[in-house]
């Protein structure tokens, strides 16, 4: 069955970077989108981008440009989101999501990882 | 403020329909397809609903999706108490990024 497994819960001061890891299995990891969204505390769902683990080519949303950074290692079916110049308002859970690549939605979701910006 | 536009809040009771509306754009549910996706507190997101009407193995078919012109719906029927969830819409915009809806608490009284 298709699972996607994240790192667990961080904790970051402003100004500092966070990265994030998903594992997937049970599916052959290079022929799916992987997205990644978030969900700040109490609001709706926000699309961060996606990565091509095939080509490890990338669509970010515009208002991450610049901050955001998604990478895959398929030796070990692994994306990551990095962030970079955290704020505060970057508080919220993070989501990697399986994306088919003949279609536009999202079947499939990690469990979340929480990141926790405070000073 | 979200790109696609859905009521906040719904509710009705026990074995009663509802249905949620996500209202767009020709640039984005006028030319693409919907998603629909529920997300039980404390929960990821499940998808509910792919290409405007599908339902992935697994998915009731309480729960059906429909699309017309740049607006979509979700409807539930036979409701259940089990079904008291966030349910957002989602789709493709033509600025290449995807959008969903603000998302709608649904209630079941």
């Amino acid at each position: 069955q298709v699972q996607l497994v994240q790192s667990g819960a961080e904790v970051k001061k402003p100004g500092a970077s966070v990265k994030v890891s998903c594992k997937a299995s049970g599916y052959t990891f290079t022929g799916y989108y992987m997205h990644w969204v978030r969900q700040a505390p109490g609001q709706g769902l926000e699309w961060m981008g996606r990565i091509n683990p095939n080509s490890g080519g990338t669509n970010y949303a515009q208002k991450f440009q610049g901050r955001v950074t998604m990478t895959r290692d398929t030796s070990i079916s692994t994306a990551y989101m990095e962030l970079s110049r955290l704020r505060s308002d970057d508080t919220a859970v993070y989501y990697c999501a399986r994306g088919p690549p003949t279609t536009v939605t999202i079947d499939y979701w990690g469990q979340g990882t929480l990141v926790t910006v405070s000073s | 403020q979200s790109v696609l536009t859905q009521p906040p809040s719904v509710s009705a009771a026990p074995g009663q329909k509802v249905t949620i509306s996500c209202s767009g754009s020709s640039s984005n549910i006028g030319n693409n397809y919907v998603s629909w996706y529920q997300q039980l507190p404390g929960t990821a997101p499940k998808l509910l609903i792919y290409e405007n009407n599908k339902r992935p193995s697994g998915i009731p078919d309480r729960f059906s999706g429909s699309k017309s012109g740049t607006s979509a719906t979700l409807g539930i029927t036979g409701l259940q108490t089990g079904d008291e969830a966030d349910y957002y819409c989602g789709t493709w915009d033509s600025s290449l990024e995807k959008v969903f809806g603000g998302g709608t608490k649904l209630t079941v009284l």
